[in-house]
């Protein structure tokens, strides 16, 4: 069974940093890897979907890279703004799709 | 213009109740789930509905029980209300096996007291 990790489970920064999460998956066999964010109290946003053919994708001042060889893949943020603050989630269809496993999330607070 | 929207947003109720939670998408998408979110903020899956048909059925107290009319809208049904049913219930649509992504709801806060 597909387990996703995310490190760390919470992170703060200053505003202006750039970061990187981490998500990592024990089955390589994802259809794809998409990214969330969840604000507190809210739904799910979609930021990024990485097809499991491609490498990364970019969204403005968002960047993710997918390495399905090594289960991992990384959310990189540049120029972190405290509107950034949210909590982020990794999550990967297996390959038969319609199980959609989604990683533990790691709460980021960027400080004005 | 809501893609996948839920209703209730909120829902608090007594033990042993029976409650309904309703879910609609406009976006054409041919798959609908539903998750669970626990306090510590773990999505899980709940259901896979298909065109209608169920696709998948994690262990789930029989409690719950989807059910889907047509392929724009999954309800969930809880009967016997437990203390531990309080989460934060998410639908979902996507395409076939998610190919561009899923579309998530707001999410149903459901407190049982």
């Amino acid at each position: 069974k597909q387990e996703v990790t995310q490190i760390p489970a919470a992170l703060s920064v200053p505003e202006g940093e750039n970061l990187v999460l981490n998500c990592s998956f024990t089955d390589s066999a994802i259809y794809n890897l998409q990214w969330f964010r969840q604000d507190p109290g809210k739904g799910l946003t979609s930021l990024l979907l990485i097809q499991s053919s491609q490498r990364e994708q970019t969204s403005g001042r968002l960047n993710a890279s997918l390495d399905k060889s090594s289960g991992r893949s990384t959310l990189y943020i540049a120029a972190s703004q405290p509107g950034d603050s949210a909590t982020y989630l990794c999550a990967a269809p297996m390959g038969t799709g319609n199980q959609f496993y989604f990683g533990t999330g790691t709460s980021l607070t960027v400080i004005p | 213009d809501t893609a996948v929207s839920q209703t209730p947003k909120y829902l608090v109720t007594q033990m042993g109740n029976d409650k309904s939670i309703k879910c609609e998408q406009n976006l054409g998408h041919d798959t609908m789930y539903w998750y669970k979110q626990d306090s510590k903020k773990f999505l899980k899956i709940m259901f896979s509905y298909n065109n209608k048909e169920l696709i998948i059925n994690e262990t789930v107290p029989n409690r719950f029980s989807p059910k889907s009319p047509d392929k724009a809208h999954l309800n969930l049904h809880i009967n016997s209300l437990e203390l531990g049913d309080s989460a934060v219930y998410f639908c979902a649509s996507s395409f076939q096996q998610g190919i561009v992504g899923y579309t998530f709801g707001s999410g149903t806060r459901l407190t049982v007291v």
